[in-house]
């Protein structure tokens, strides 16, 4: 079945380091890869999303990119701001009428000034 | 705007009792999701349904049950409550039909039981 490993946390980091989280995935066919974020009291929201190999995601700073040889989708952010301390997770779609999500564990992110 | 809610915020029950957690979207989305989030275990699915009358088991299944007999609602029913339900419950859905689809979801629920 589809499953997803994340790098564990917690992770800090000062504010404007380089950020980087990892994540993995085991699926068959061509799933859709998401990083979804959840800031304190809230629900998940969508941060960035890949939907076939070598596609980049990215928004508000954030990238990842689709490697279908690793089975990878590593976050990146060149700056991280106090602001984007937050829990990121991971995911996975399948195919077609398999429109589930598979998620990782989670890292939670803080970022000190 | 077009959003997904859920009630109760927080609750607080017994053993043994049956709860319900409320679902409602707007978007008129096929699709209704319904995840139990633990620390250490990220998200699992629950149940989830592509329409008005079917319903799925997801990963975590036991204990709970859904119907949807409209596409706004999706309630979650816990028929007898155990301390290991304990959570917090996210609903979310999708437009359905896309492998690409982005999940919207609701503010989460905290459940407690003792």
């Amino acid at each position: 079945g589809n499953s997803v490993t994340q790098m564990e946390g917690p992770v800090t980091l000062s504010e404007e380091a380089f950020l980087t989280i990892n994540c993995t995935y085991t699926a068959t066919g061509y799933p859709s890869l998401f990083w979804y974020v959840q800031y304190p009291g809230e629900g998940l929201q969508l941060l960035l999303k890949a939907t076939k190999a070598d596609d980049k995601g990215s928004n508000k700073g954030f990238e990842a990119t689709y490697r279908k040889e690793t089975t990878s989708f590593h976050l990146e952010k060149g700056s991280v701001q106090v602001s984007d301390s937050a829990v990121y997770f991971c995911a996975l779609m399948g195919d077609f009428g398999n429109e589930k999500l598979t998620f990782g564990t989670g890292t939670r992110l803080t970022i000190i000034p | 705007d077009a959003e997904i809610t859920q009630s109760p915020r927080h609750k607080i029950t017994e053993t043994g009792r049956q709860v319900t957690l409320a679902c409602h979207q707007t978007w008129n989305h096929n699709n209704m999701f319904w995840y139990r989030q633990d620390l250490g275990h990220g998200l699992r699915l629950i149940h989830y349904s592509y329409g008005v009358q079917d319903t799925n088991k997801g990963e975590v299944s036991d204990g709970y049950s859904v119907s949807r007999s409209n596409t706004e609602d999706l309630p979650l029913t816990l028929e007898s409550a155990a301390s290991s339900q304990t959570s917090v419950y996210f609903c979310a859905s999708s437009e359905g039909g896309l492998s690409t689809d982005t999940q919207y979801f609701g503010p989460g629920t905290r459940l407690t039981v003792l």
